[in-house]
């Protein structure tokens, strides 16, 4: 059975500052992990979805939205059946819950299948 | 950016009522649309994609068909599990874009 668990989130306070960093996981199992490309997807409460992330399944091909590039980074172990998503500068508006999601083949336009549970990131100042 | 726009944003159907969804892309996209239910407090579900191809596992109430910039959501008999909020995503271009959403309640 594909598993994608998502982790790391949480409430993350500013106070003014713009270091604060999170670093969320998304543990995968039940497939091949390293056979297939990867995304982020955001969805603030109360609002639609937002893709944020793309990762091919041997990390050569690398996409993000422009609401985070620049701030967040995009990563994976394939030995450990893991993807990552380093979110540094931290605003008000990336509250959100975060899913992992798996493209179906690891090609450049890839639809997703299997999506995670999410984890909720909630930034405040 | 590829907009995404979907009509309506909200319906009520009752149970057994066909409901039909459309999408329309702001630019060409062939047939890389992908349509995807959500449930309150739960994950999204990917329910097709290439317009019209059915993930594995789900039932053949739900259909898509469209190509281009226009594209639609159907589900032929519309039951209690059946209401949630769908989304279309183009996966034509990077950035990918979702639609805003469509909230199907019971009426």
């Amino acid at each position: 059975e594909v598993q994608l668990v998502e982790s790391g989130g949480g409430l993350v306070q500013t106070g003014g500052s713009l270091r604060l960093s999170l670093r969320l996981s998304c543990a995968a199992s039940g497939f091949i992990f390293s056979n297939y490309s990867m995304n982020w997807v955001r969805q603030a409460p109360g609002k639609g979805l937002e893709w944020i992330s793309y990762i091919s399944s041997s990390s050569d091909i690398i996409y993000y939205a422009d609401s985070v590039k620049g701030r967040f980074t995009i990563s994976r172990d394939n030995s450990e059946n893991s993807l990552y998503l380093q979110m540094n500068s931290l605003r008000d508006d990336d509250t959100a819950m975060y899913y992992c999601a798996r493209g179906i083949r690891n090609r450049a336009k890839d639809p997703f299948d299997y999506w995670g549970q999410g984890t909720l990131v909630t930034v405040s100042s | 950016d590829i907009q995404m726009t979907q009509s309506p944003s909200s319906l009520s159907a009752s149970v057994g009522d066909r409901v039909t969804i459309t999408c329309r892309a702001s630019q060409g996209i062939s047939k890389y649309l992908a349509w995807f239910q959500q449930k309150p407090g739960k994950a999204p579900k990917s329910l097709i994609y290439a317009a019209s191809t059915l993930q594995s596992g789900v039932p053949s109430k739900f259909s898509g068909s469209g190509s281009g910039t226009d594209f639609t959501l159907t589900i032929s008999s519309l039951q209690p599990e059946d209401f949630a909020t769908y989304y279309c995503q183009q996966y034509n271009n990077y950035p990918l874009t979702f639609g805003g959403g469509t909230k199907v309640g019971i009426k």
